[in-house]
């Protein structure tokens, strides 16, 4: 999991290099997979999705990998930048029916120019 | 483009005082949520509402009522606040059984309880 208490997990990179958050989800039957940035004094924002019938899905410098056997996500950010500075969250929940989202308690991401 | 509006963006409060929390999307989304994010923790769920006429409890609704006004506005009100409701909240609006679920979020209220 990534629940620290009152300290996220924090990853440090420097500008340029690769950066890989996980993220452990809770719920089997999730199947479908959302990851959120959320920069100082904002919002979360969209940053990209996966339905559990995918393994990996890119888009623009970011690819998130999905493993569904030990529950667990990636979100690889290539080249990072100063601006993707910010905390990362994943959520999952349910496609069919009604279903609110669970968000894990995410990751900081620190990158050095 | 607005999006997802709160109001307002900073508040304090004495205990015992009570406050309404705004919070209006232009996206035309059936669902709405209210979260409070507290430092070090991921947004916990507070209630939300499926859609126009709904509303549910979420993970942590004690202490708060909302209320579905129309489909663009969902208040979230503290009737008598508590120093433990200090946290930032944060609205968000989404229109699930889509073929996404994405939820789009207000820029946050960060309220503190004296």
């Amino acid at each position: 999991g990534e629940s620290v208490g009152l300290h996220l997990p924090t990853l440090s990179v420097q500008e340029g290099d690769n950066s890989i958050i996980n993220c452990a989800y809770s719920n089997s039957a999730s199947d479908y997979f959302i990851w959120y940035k959320q920069e100082s004094g904002k919002g979360p924002q969209f940053i990209i999705d996966i339905r559990s019938n995918m393994d990996k899905r890119q888009g623009q410098r970011v690819t998130v990998l999905l493993n569904k056997t030990v529950k667990h996500l990636s979100l690889q950010i290539a080249a990072t930048q100063p601006g993707d500075s910010a905390v990362y969250f994943c959520a999952e929940t349910l496609l069919s029916g009604y279903s609110t989202l669970t968000f894990g308690k995410g990751t900081m991401l620190l990158v050095s120019p | 483009n607005a999006g997802v509006t709160q109001t307002p963006k900073f508040q304090v409060l004495k205990t015992g005082q009570s406050m309404t929390l705004q919070c209006a999307q232009d996206m035309n989304h059936n669902s709405m949520y209210w979260y409070r994010q507290d430092p070090g923790m991921g947004l916990r769920l507070i209630y939300y509402s499926a859609s126009e006429g709904t509303t549910d409890k979420g993970e942590v609704p004690n202490g708060y009522n909302v209320s579905r006004l129309n489909k663009r506005e969902f208040s979230l009100r503290l009737e008598s606040a508590a120093p433990s409701q200090t946290s930032v909240y944060f609205c968000a609006s989404s229109t699930p059984g889509t073929a996404k679920n994405i939820q789009y979020f207000g820029a946050g209220t960060r309220l503190s309880v004296l």
